[in-house]
């Protein structure tokens, strides 16, 4: 199947700094990409949608200012968490459209301290 | 809103046994399911989907569902589990096939344990 790779695997970071996660499709071109946020024995909840050369679509209670998406490629896709706090600490997940469905990548782990 | 419920946090099996996880879904219309399995430092993994057609879906790993609309079912089933299979399973629903442009909702998922 298709791959996705995130980078990095794991961040810590001091409130109020910037994290960018990057996330990329390694074998396919992934016109649409999701970002998604999985909480500690909770399911993922979609954040985003993002489609190449266009704005993200952010889902609702999401704030687009402190979650910045950029997919300037067909090959990835950036989240940046802003001036990160301490509830901002979880696990970031995204996935590319690759056709028939979605490939994920591994996610990225984001300690806020 | 669609809506996805997996009744059962953990579940333990022992090695060989037959497994079923719940999985129930609430949608409007035709809905798009899937199971995704998630081991640690692992991407999720899509085990199966359904869109149409035979309700009894065959996925990766000798795993299987079947889709039950009276019900609002997509319950997983596997004959005999392996070690191996221990992980976090995960339903989720779409609105289009491969959740397309649209992403998907997913349960809080059912932790599988695997006992020798």
């Amino acid at each position: 199947g298709a791959v996705v790779s995130q980078h990095p695997s794991r961040v810590i970071c001091k409130s109020g700094t910037s994290v960018k996660i990057e996330c990329r499709s390694l074998d396919f071109q992934a016109t649409t990409m999701f970002w998604y946020r999985q909480f500690p024995k909770k399911s993922l909840m979609l954040m985003a949608t993002s489609n190449e050369g266009s704005k993200a679509t952010y889902e609702q209670g999401v704030e687009k200012d402190k979650f910045l998406i950029n997919h300037a490629s067909l090959t990835l896709s950036t989240l940046t968490v802003t001036s990160a706090h301490p509830e901002d600490s979880s696990f970031y997940i995204c996935s590319g459209w690759g056709g028939e469905t979605q490939y994920f990548g591994p996610g990225t782990r984001l300690l806020v301290l | 809103a669609q809506s996805v419920t997996q009744p059962d946090i953990h579940i333990t099996v022992s090695e060989g046994a037959s497994l079923e996880l719940r999985c129930n879904y609430s949608y409007g219309a035709t809905p798009y399911l899937f199971w995704y399995v998630q081991s640690p430092g692992q991407g999720l993994q899509l085990l199966l989907k359904y869109f149409s057609g035979d309700t009894l879906v065959q996925g990766i790993k000798g795993f299987e569902a079947e889709f039950k609309r009276s019900q609002s079912s997509f319950n997983l089933r596997k004959p005999s589990v392996h070690w191996s299979d221990a992980a976090e399973y995960f339903c989720a629903v779409g609105q289009s096939l491969g959740g397309g442009a649209d992403g998907l909702t997913f349960g809080k998922g059912t932790h599988l344990i695997i006992q020798p």
